[in-house]
């Protein structure tokens, strides 16, 4: 069986500080790990994808995350925050035995940026 | 390409009423879901299809929900009749799907519903 915790419901960060979203993730067979971005009253936007290559995985907008299997997690990160990072993200596991139909989305983290 | 497409974007009816949502999903992708998304429930997948074949619609909340998809172009989720309750914003992604090995959804801007 799969499933996404998101760590932090709600993470503040100042301007230019690094951002961190923790997300653990639970699953049978070799995951796919995704982050998606959701900016207010907009439709879900593709950061970056895990899908079993290298570990450490470069996405949009400067944001990056680490594959750790021996830690089920896969952390959001970004050096320095801006303000228009300012979103709700969303970590996502699809179990690849399924073809990706099995998709299970984290309940998601908020990201305040203060100027 | 221009992304999935949803219309309308916005849709506001009375109770009671039928109420269609459209979804064109991203040319050559075999899979496509929708989502409902709610401040109480967060994202919940409603129903996936594969290859226009729906494979999963647990997660329809009750016989009001319908959805079809008659092409590899295009999808339909009606509600009859509609009430207050299911007010939310209506997401429709798509994937290339199984097979390919790529598994990420693309989400179109949504569907904001309300019912009064």
């Amino acid at each position: 069986a799969q499933s996404v915790t998101q760590l932090d419901s709600h993470v503040s960060v100042s301007e230019g500080t690094p951002v961190l979203l923790r997300c653990n993730y639970s699953s049978s067979y070799s995951p796919s790990l995704f982050w998606y971005v959701q900016h207010p009253n907009k439709g879900l936007q593709l950061l970056l994808k895990y899908t079993s290559a290298a570990t450490l995985v470069k996405g949009i907008n400067g944001f990056e995350a680490e594959f750790k299997k021996s830690e089920t997690s896969f952390h959001l990160t970004k050096p320095s925050a801006h303000m228009s990072d300012a979103a709700e993200y969303f970590c996502v596991v699809s179990d690849s035995r399924t073809g990706g139909f099995k998709t299970i989305f984290g309940a998601g983290t908020r990201l305040f940026v203060k100027a | 390409d221009a992304g999935v497409i949803q219309s309308p974007r916005h849709e506001v009816t009375e109770m009671g009423q039928e109420v269609t949502l459209r979804c064109k999903p991203i040319s050559g992708h075999n899979s496509l879901f929708w989502y409902r998304q709610t401040m109480m429930r967060g994202l919940e997948l409603l129903i996936y299809f594969n290859n226009n074949v729906p494979i999963d619609d647990s997660g329809m909340p009750e016989d009001r929900f319908s959805a079809k998809m008659p092409n590899a172009s295009f999808s339909t989720l009606k509600i009859q009749p509609s009430e207050p309750r299911d007010s939310a914003v209506y997401f429709c992604a798509s994937s290339l799907g199984s097979g390919t090995g790529r598994y990420e959804q693309y989400f179109g801007p949504g569907t904001r519903l309300t019912v009064t």
